[in-house]
């Protein structure tokens, strides 16, 4: 079974600074996905990323981007400029390849970010 | 926008009784689940669906069961609630047909068991 671990269960950073989250996962497939999801205060998960594993070019998404390590099996998220909205909690998900059917989600334990200001 | 609405944001049951949440879906997405949330361990797979009157466990089905009657509405249902069902629900949807179909999530239902 696929498994999605996150070992920082809470990360802070300044206002206007770069963090980098961290996520490893453990599959014997060679085709899948991965996700960076957030969860703020409201509680609704937001998609803030998505790699597919075939594609060697890291995804990018404004002020988001991911550092795929496919040998390595890691999947870290890099946010720069960091604002207070960013604060929430993150998850780390994976997902097989599935051509028909429901797309179930791995998730990872979550790791709770802090902005200072 | 795709809308996942949960019937109730907050939930208090006594040990016992029998809860039902419901979850509602207005884009005619064929997929539908339920995640439990706790702290320390992300979210984890109860049930999910993927068309009317089907199911499949997930991860974690002890304990649980689900109702899929119309394609809309995904009702998940604790037989006799355990303190230990004390928990953040969340329900999700997707569309079946492509491999890169994202989950909308609804705001999760918060429940306490006493």
């Amino acid at each position: 079974a696929q498994t999605v671990t996150q070992s920082q269960p809470e990360m802070s950073v300044q206002e206007a600074e770069t963090v980098t989250l961290s996520c490893t996962y453990d599959t014997s497939e060679s085709d899948y996905y991965l996700f960076w999801y957030k969860q703020p205060p409201s509680r609704q998960m937001i998609l803030v990323i998505r790699q597919e594993a075939y594609k060697q070019q890291n995804a990018t998404e404004n002020r988001f981007s991911v550092n795929f390590q496919k040998a390595a099996k890691s999947f870290s998220l890099k946010i720069s400029d960091s604002q207070l909205g960013d604060a929430a909690m993150y998850f780390c998900a994976y997902r097989g390849y599935l051509i028909q059917g429901a797309q179930k989600l791995v998730f990872g334990q979550g790791t709770r970010l802090t902005i200072n200001p | 926008d795709v809308k996942v609405t949960q019937s109730s944001r907050y939930l208090v049951k006594r040990t016992g009784e029998k809860v039902f949440l419901e979850c509602v879906q207005d884009m005619d997405h064929e997929n539908m689940f339920w995640y439990r949330q706790d702290p320390g361990l992300g979210l984890r797979l109860i049930y999910f669906s993927y068309d009317v009157k089907m199911k499949e466990k997930g991860d974690i089905p002890e304990g649980y069961s689900v109702s899929r009657e119309k394609k809309e509405r995904f009702s998940l249902i604790l037989e006799s609630a355990s303190t230990n069902q004390t928990s953040m629900y969340l329900c999700a949807s997707s569309r079946t047909g492509t491999t890169n179909e994202k989950l909308f999530f609804g705001s999760g239902t918060q429940l306490s068991v006493l």
